[in-house]
């Protein structure tokens, strides 16, 4: 069973492209959890998703910033027009049920996007 | 509010023991975690306590919880040159999936 599989591991950007970074899920989990990290800070929560829906993207910008997490394929956070501040290392985790209650996140090795 | 805060930077021998410690502020969360991030790498969880626990021991690692002062603590034994990389504490504050993250603390081990 493969860990959480995150692609592409390094994204380059010019300002003002656009980034879509993939994530899939370990077999059988249908929770999927978005995570950005800033430089020298800790994981800061942006979105979570079960399949087909968002249930919290309290954490996400409003502008700019998408997930999803359709029925086939894997989930995807869309970053529309990036900018220097979005360069990050952003993190997916997945679990089989909703974590907090006793369920363990598995998390990915990241995507690392740099903005030029 | 939502605040974990941890050391940036430890160094120590390798043999000796390494203590990570952390003070989080929402007495609500249920369970409490140490992960670990070795370069360019993802976050692996190494272990975490139930918040009615005092302390938990898993080989050469324990984990001590002050509830009444909101302080965790991890302590790494006979700490080896595999064991650096980056600690981070999180909680979950009212059973919630989001997970707060300290910031990390670096622990460097020297030969």
């Amino acid at each position: 069973n493969a860990g959480v599989m995150q692609n592409p591991r390094h994204l380059v950007r010019r300002r003002g492209q656009e980034a879509r970074l993939r994530c899939s899920p370990m077999k059988g989990h249908s929770h999927v959890y978005w995570y950005r990290q800033l430089p020298e800070e800790g994981l800061k929560f942006m979105v979570y998703l079960q399949k087909e829906n968002i249930i919290d993207e309290s954490g996400m910008p409003k502008e700019r910033f998408s997930a999803e997490f359709p029925k086939e394929g894997p989930s995807i956070l869309r970053i529309q027009q990036v900018v220097r501040g979005d360069s990050a290392a952003y993190f997916c985790a997945s679990s089989p049920l909703r974590t907090g209650q006793n369920t363990e996140a598995f998390f990915g090795q990241g995507t690392r996007l740099t903005v030029v | 509010g939502e605040d974990v805060e941890q050391s940036l930077f430890l160094s120590v021998r390798e043999g000796d023991s390494s203590v990570i410690n952390c003070t989080y502020t929402d007495s609500s969360s249920t369970y409490l975690y140490w992960y670990k991030q070795e370069p360019g790498a993802g976050l692996q969880l190494l272990t975490y306590i139930f918040s009615n626990m005092d302390m938990k021991q898993d080989q050469r690692l324990t984990v001590l919880l002050n509830k009444k002062d909101k302080h965790l603590s991890l302590r790494i034994a006979d700490t080896q040159t595999g064991d650096s990389a980056i600690y981070f504490c999180a909680e979950n504050p009212d059973s919630s999936y989001k997970l707060i993250f300290g910031s990390g603390t670096r622990l460097l081990v020297r030969p």
